[in-house]
């Protein structure tokens, strides 16, 4: 198992500019989250999805910012148009879809699992 | 009101020795697990060790326990026999409910943890 994949690694550009993080979920995994990352905020959901359905967006900073899902295997986070103060590290995580009554939380299949993470540098 | 609390700034150890990391957290929902997650300096999240709220024993994953006392909403990290390698920030974590629409997992924001030689 590749673990969660993202894209790119490292990402440097100028303000105005747009940018796209892209994210390849664990196979099987049906729930995505966005998580950011600062030093002065900490970790940060940003939105997360079921099944490719956006469950809750409720922390996506502006109109700046969106992410879609398109199918179960790819996810991406864009920010159009990008500022300084967007720096920071950006990753995805997938995990199980909790299911029913009882199930997930009595066990640790509902683990999130990260990947490496997307720094992103707004100049 | 703060999920997730995660009040000590850094700690020290001494190699070979426990420390425990301090988390309390906040919930009405009878059902929800809470993770620690270890963060080191290279910048990946490594889970480390879950505990449901139903579980009736505290969890443990090799070196690493949780001291778990639901009474007290505190869910605290035990590592036994630190190691160089166990300097990282430190992250306690909740997800609540059993449904998919309350199933995200809140952060504390983190403890910074340095093993000295």
């Amino acid at each position: 198992d590749a673990g969660v994949i993202q894209s790119p690694r490292h990402e440097v550009t100028e303000m105005g500019q747009e940018v796209t993080l892209r994210c390849k979920p664990i196979s099987g995994h049906n729930s995505l989250f966005w998580y950011r990352q600062t030093m002065m905020r900490g970790l940060e959901l940003l939105i997360y999805f079921n099944n490719n359905v956006p469950i809750d967006d409720s922390g996506m900073p502006e109109d700046r910012f969106s992410a879609k899902m398109p199918n179960a295997s790819f996810s991406t986070l864009k920010i159009q148009p990008s500022e300084p103060r967007d720096s920071a590290v950006y990753f995805c995580a997938s995990s199980p879809l909790l299911g029913d009554t009882g199930t997930a939380l009595r066990s640790g299949a509902n683990v999130l699992t990260f990947g490496a993470g997307s720094r992103l540098t707004v100049l | 009101a703060q999920k997730i609390t995660q009040t000590q700034p850094g700690m020290f150890v001494q190699e070979k020795e426990a420390v425990t990391l301090d988390c309390t957290y906040d919930t009405s929902d009878p059902s929800y697990g809470l993770f620690w997650y270890k963060q080191p300096s290279s910048g990946e999240m490594i889970f480390l060790i879950y505990q449901g709220s139903y579980d009736q024993q505290n969890a443990t994953e090799g070196r690493y326990s949780l001291n778990f006392q639901k009474a007290r909403k505190s869910a605290n990290l035990v590592i036994s026999a630190s190691q160089l390698g166990d300097s990282a920030m430190y992250f306690c974590a909740m997800r609540e409910g059993y449904t998919g629409a309350n199933s995200k997992l809140t952060f504390g924001k983190g403890i910074t943890l340095s093993v000295r030689p």
